[in-house]
């Protein structure tokens, strides 16, 4: 069964510091990658995609990496702010047959922000 | 609104009762995702429409599960007699083409609790 499985399953620290958080999976065919921030009682909000020849995006404070030869990926967040507190969703796709693709999304990452 | 809605935003039922949740995708998006997010996980996917057609229905976990979207905009995810284990965050997503690499918008979900 394809899984993708996140860690640390929580994290806390202080506002201004900056942290990683982890992705390892083992869909295949690989797909895309994708990273979201899911606010409490939100859905999910995209942050990055990236195909299988892309090893590293940019969205603002946020850079995601790929290494598709070991299955893992990573979200760095820097200089943190009170509202980067979320969970943080891991999710990679399936090589569709044709047309509709399977999302296997991990457990998240619970970041807290503390001033 | 220029975003993905979903209705109620919460509902009680009671085991045995049918229940009816309800996604406006964004206007003109192509596709359209339906996943079950239990309580501390990650979402899990339900079902997937291209415009009308339901292209893909292999996450419903029992013939109890019914989606539909008969004009291709609006769907609706039907439960009939439900159970306590269906208690979870039902999300809507949808996409502006074909989903392969295309970023899912989220509603904000249904919170359905069955007592």
């Amino acid at each position: 069964k394809n899984q993708v499985e996140q860690s640390p399953q929580s994290l806390i620290i202080l506002e201004g510091k900056n942290c990683t958080l982890q992705c390892n999976y083992t869909v295949s065919p690989f797909s895309n990658l994708r990273w979201y921030k899911q606010d409490t009682g939100r859905g999910p909000v995209s942050l990055t995609i990236m195909t299988f020849s892309e090893n590293t995006k940019s969205n603002g404070r946020y850079t995601a990496t790929l290494d598709a030869d070991t299955k893992q990926s990573s979200l760095h967040i820097t200089a943190s702010q009170l509202s980067d507190s979320a969970s943080y969703i891991c999710v990679v796709s399936e090589a569709p047959n044709f047309g509709n693709e399977k999302l296997t999304f991990g457990t998240g990452t619970r970041l807290t922000i503390i001033p | 609104g220029a975003g993905v809605s979903q209705s109620p935003r919460y509902k009680v039922a009671k085991r045995g009762q049918d229940v009816a949740l309800r996604c406006d995708p964004i206007s003109g998006h192509v596709s359209l995702f339906w996943y079950q997010q239990a309580l501390g996980q990650g979402p899990e996917f339900l079902t997937y429409f291209q415009n009308e057609a339901q292209l893909d229905k292999s996450g419903l976990p029992s013939d109890r599960f019914f989606a539909e979207r008969p004009e291709g905009s609006v769907s609706t995810l039907k439960i009939q007699r439900t159970q306590q284990e269906d208690s979870a965050v039902y999300l809507c997503a949808s996409t502006q083409r074909e989903a392969r690499t295309d970023t899912q918008y989220f509603g904000p979900g249904t919170r359905l609790t069955v007592l």
